[in-house]
């Protein structure tokens, strides 16, 4: 079976600018996260998604960060304005209940 | 709230064991288990459930006591390619999103 599909896999901006990230994850799996890891730290969720609608979103910093989850499918991140602290990998992880299945994350760096 | 783990890094031998613990503050109902490499993702390697169940996967096992609410991951006879960075994740508030652990790295030598 595919994996959970992320791109870009690396991005650099600068501050201020704005970065969108994309997920697709394993066909079938209704439910939908979206971590951020720091570097020498665990990962932090951000949002979950069921199907197409959010479930917790109460450690995504709204007034920067969006995240939709279109058709219950594949799903987009999207930070704007960047700030020197987002940089980290943004990893996209999918659940049909059990344990997660990650994709290989996007690297963003923000300079 | 966020688990803790310990210890926060362990080196062995090669053939040597393990044991990385995995505690929380508020009951819990279940606790997984990840592995990560070096600039991967990280990987699933089991999910325990209340019940005091232990669950195996290769040489590596775990417990869950969740009257004590923690679990421990032991990894026996460990080989060069357990090495990584383990983590534990327990469920939040009412979803049931992931909270990790800073992680247990965990270095083998030949």
């Amino acid at each position: 079976e595919a994996g959970v599909a992320q791109s870009p896999r690396y991005k650099i901006i600068e501050k201020r600018q704005s970065v969108a990230f994309w997920c697709n994850p394993i066909s079938g799996h209704a439910t939908l996260y979206w971590y951020q890891q720091i570097l020498g730290q665990g990962p932090k969720l951000l949002i979950q998604f069921q199907n197409n609608g959010v479930v917790d979103d109460s450690q995504l910093p709204k007034d920067r960060f969006s995240a939709e989850r279109l058709k219950g499918v594949d799903s987009t991140l999207k930070i704007q304005p960047a700030k020197l602290e987002d940089s980290a990998v943004y990893l996209c992880a999918s659940s049909a209940g059990g344990g997660y299945t990650f994709g290989s994350g996007t690297r963003l760096t923000v300079v | 709230q966020q688990p803790v783990q310990s210890p926060q890094a362990v080196i062995l031998r090669e053939g040597e064991d393990a044991v990385i613990n995995c505690s929380s503050s508020k009951a819990l109902y279940s606790v997984h288990w990840y592995r990560q490499k070096h600039g991967e993702a990280p990987v699933f390697l089991m999910i325990l459930l209340k019940g005091g169940e232990q669950k195996g996967h290769e040489k590596i096992s775990a417990s869950f006591n969740e009257k004590k609410q923690q679990s421990s991951l032991y990894l026996t006879a460990s080989q060069l390619s357990y090495s990584g960075t383990y983590f534990c994740g327990t469920p939040g508030g009412g979803a049931d999103g992931l909270t990790f652990g800073k992680g247990t790295h965990l270095i083998i030598q030949p």
